[in-house]
């Protein structure tokens, strides 16, 4: 069954520098989303991508962040300059619409950690 | 502001058993509520998805229920497994479909 892919697994950053995640989502799902959870704590949504633009943002997707869709398989979120805070796992998505009655498939996540 | 609650932080059932789950919402009329299962240093995998004119979904030991009045849906696990053990998380479109709102999930662990 396709799936969706993510590296680095766990990536640990000194804090204030840059991370890229990356993703690869199933071929011909054509909505990508990140997701993030705060050990212990809900997954919450960060962001959605279709059409190589952002779809929607939460209010945690400020400034610092940033995603693109360099080629045709790869999805990656960008943190600019990161922090403590930041510290979480990071879950990639892809859905086949942007509709309610399409599950959203995750990939297995990058565990960031913030020095 | 909308909220989505899940029973419990943590549910213990012995093997063989009936595991419900409950998923409450307020302050929101949501099309679709899905269900995912999360295993630990894993991301959610979705299980059943149900819309607001379904009363119940199936699949294999798997019911979800969906009352719009209550504002609830339940899971059931019925002849439940230890690899049933997992975190169960309920996600609604609260604002959007692009946008999952998750549940804080709850923790079921089934015993031999």
């Amino acid at each position: 069954e396709p799936e969706v892919t993510q590296t680095p697994s766990h990536q640990v950053t000194q804090m204030g520098q840059e991370v890229i995640l990356r993703c690869v989502p199933i071929s011909n799902h054509l909505y990508f989303y990140w997701y993030r959870q705060i050990l212990g704590q809900k997954v919450e949504f960060l962001v959605s991508f279709y059409n190589n633009e952002i779809s929607e943002k939460s209010e945690i997707f400020d400034d610092q962040f940033s995603v693109e869709r360099p080629d045709g398989s790869n999805f990656t979120l960008k943190i600019r300059s990161t922090k403590l805070e930041d510290s979480a796992m990071y879950f990639c998505a892809s859905s086949s619409t942007g509709y309610s009655n399409q599950p959203q498939h995750f990939g297995d996540g990058t565990r960031l950690s913030i020095l | 502001s909308q909220k989505i609650e899940q029973n419990s932080e943590a549910l213990n059932i012995q093997e063989g058993k009936t595991a419900t789950l409950t998923c409450n919402y307020t302050n929101y009329s949501p099309a679709y509520l899905q269900w995912y299962r999360q295993d630990p240093g894993r991301g959610p995998v979705f299980l059943l998805l149900i819309r607001e004119n379904e009363k119940e979904k199936r699949k294999e030991r798997l019911k979800v229920t969906f009352d719009t009045t209550l504002k609830q849906s339940l899971f059931h696990i019925t002849a439940s497994q230890p690899a049933d053990s997992a975190t169960y998380l309920c996600a609604l479109d609260v604002s959007s479909a692009r946008q999952l709102t998750f549940g804080s999930g709850t923790q079921l662990t089934v015993l031999p």
